[in-house]
Order: C-alpha cells, then sequence, then structure tokens
C-alpha cells in the first residue's frame, strides 16, 4: 500500500529560526514530490520535485527530492509568522498505472512560528 | 478569472439527508478531484475524473456518488449522509494530471 508520512506532526518556534520538515514515502511508479501550503484554507503550491539532489528555491523556502533514500526534505530559513501553516506533502505517479494523476497526501506538519 | 470555486462553503445537515457539493472550474481543466481533509489524515481523495463522463475511486469513496456531464462542473452527492462524513471537502483541477493541482476553498460540512 502507497504511504506519505510526515514528521513532525507539529512544530512551535520563535521568528528567525530555521525550520526543517520531513516527508518519506513508498510509493509504486513514483513521478514527482510536491510540497503545499495550507493557512486555514485551500492548500497552494509550493514546489514539484521530480530529479533527486535539485534543490528548489523559492525565497527563504527551499526543498530538496532523495528518490534513493525516499524523502524529501523542506527548509524554512529566518522563519516568520506568516510561515505559520500546515505544510502538506503529496506523491504522484508515472502515466500507465491505475493511479496515475491521484494525489496521495501525508497527515501534514503543523507550523506554529511565535513572535 | 475565478479559477475554481465550490459551494456551499458551509453546511449542516441531518443524519440520512442527502447533499450535493458543488465544484466548478473555469480553467477548462480535464482532471478533477475531490478530496476531504480530517484532523489526523491529510487530505484524502474520494474520487476523481481525469475527462468528463470518466470517473474512478480513490481512496475513500464508500458512502459518496460523483458526475462530470461537462468538463467544468464535477458535483460531489453524498447520498444518505452520516456523522462520519463530517469534514472539509476539498475540489481541486489540473490540465493533465501530470502537474501540480489547484484547490477551491473549501466546503465545510457538518453532519448532525
Amino acid at each position: 500500500e502507497d504511504k506519505v508520512v510526515q514528521s513532525p506532526l507539529s512544530l512551535v518556534v520563535h521568528e528567525g529560526d530555521t525550520v526543517t520538515l520531513n516527508c518519506s514515502y513508498e510509493v509504486t511508479n513514483f513521478r514527482s514530490l510536491l510540497w503545499y501550503k495550507q493557512e486555514k484554507k485551500a492548500p497552494t503550491f509550493l514546489f514539484m520535485l521530480t530529479s533527486s539532489g535539485i534543490e528548489k528555491k523559492s525565497g527563504r523556502l527551499s526543498s530538496i527530492l532523495d528518490k534513493k533514500e525516499l524523502f524529501s526534505i523542506l527548509n524554512i530559513t529566518a522563519t516568520q509568522t506568516g510561515d505559520s501553516a500546515v505544510y502538506l506533502c503529496a506523491v504522484d505517479r508515472r502515466p500507465g498505472g491505475t493511479s496515475y494523476g491521484k494525489l496521495t497526501f501525508g497527515q501534514g506538519t503543523i507550523l506554529t512560528v511565535h513572535p | 478569472d475565478a479559477g475554481i470555486t465550490q459551494s456551499p462553503r458551509y453546511k449542516i445537515t441531518e443524519t440520512g439527508r442527502q447533499v450535493t457539493l458543488m465544484c466548478h472550474q473555469t480553467w477548462s481543466h480535464s482532471y478533477m478531484f475531490w478530496y476531504r481533509q480530517d484532523l489526523g489524515h491529510g487530505l484524502r481523495l474520494i474520487y476523481y475524473s481525469a475527462a468528463a463522463d470518466i470517473t474512478d475511486k480513490g481512496e475513500v469513496p464508500d458512502g459518496y456518488v460523483v458526475s462530470r456531464s461537462k468538463t467544468e462542473n464535477f458535483p460531489l452527492t453524498l447520498e444518505s449522509a452520516t456523522r462520519s462524513q463530517t469534514s472539509v471537502y476539498f475540489c481541486a483541477s489540473s490540465w493533465t494530471g501530470m502537474e501540480t493541482q489547484y484547490f477551491g476553498p473549501g466546503t465545510r460540512l457538518l453532519v448532525l
């Protein structure tokens, strides 16, 4: 059975701290891993990772994928209160299988950033 | 550009009633999805559709019915609502199923 596991489930930090969120997966026909941010409303897209070892970066957020060890990390540097949210990891699969196009999500990591 | 919308945004109903949640997207995306989000479970796929008149079950389809007669609409029906279906429901869409999905604002459903 396909599985996506995120850790930690929750994290409390202070502004300025750096955080690392983890996502491990066991998925057949893996194609890509996606990160979303959810702030009390719809999830919004952050990154899509398909290749191992290539860092994706957007401002203070960055992410990398390790397809050998089957995990990804999301880093947030110099955290701000606006980074408080649930961070969701999801995987999708290559065409041809019965699960093509369907995302499997992890449980999410609740990040709280205190001023 | 309305994007993807859901209605109603909030709904309270009683056990045994039929409820339909609406999803509409203006991008002409081929793929549409319904998820439910519950504490401790993240987002779980209920049903998805690759095109008009093509639908398929996701991870938790029991108790739900979908249809897709038009590309832009993907309604989700709870045939006989149960308390365990109290949840937040998100609709999403994507062009081909090979790239990121865009989510609607969600419908918060309470079944009493």
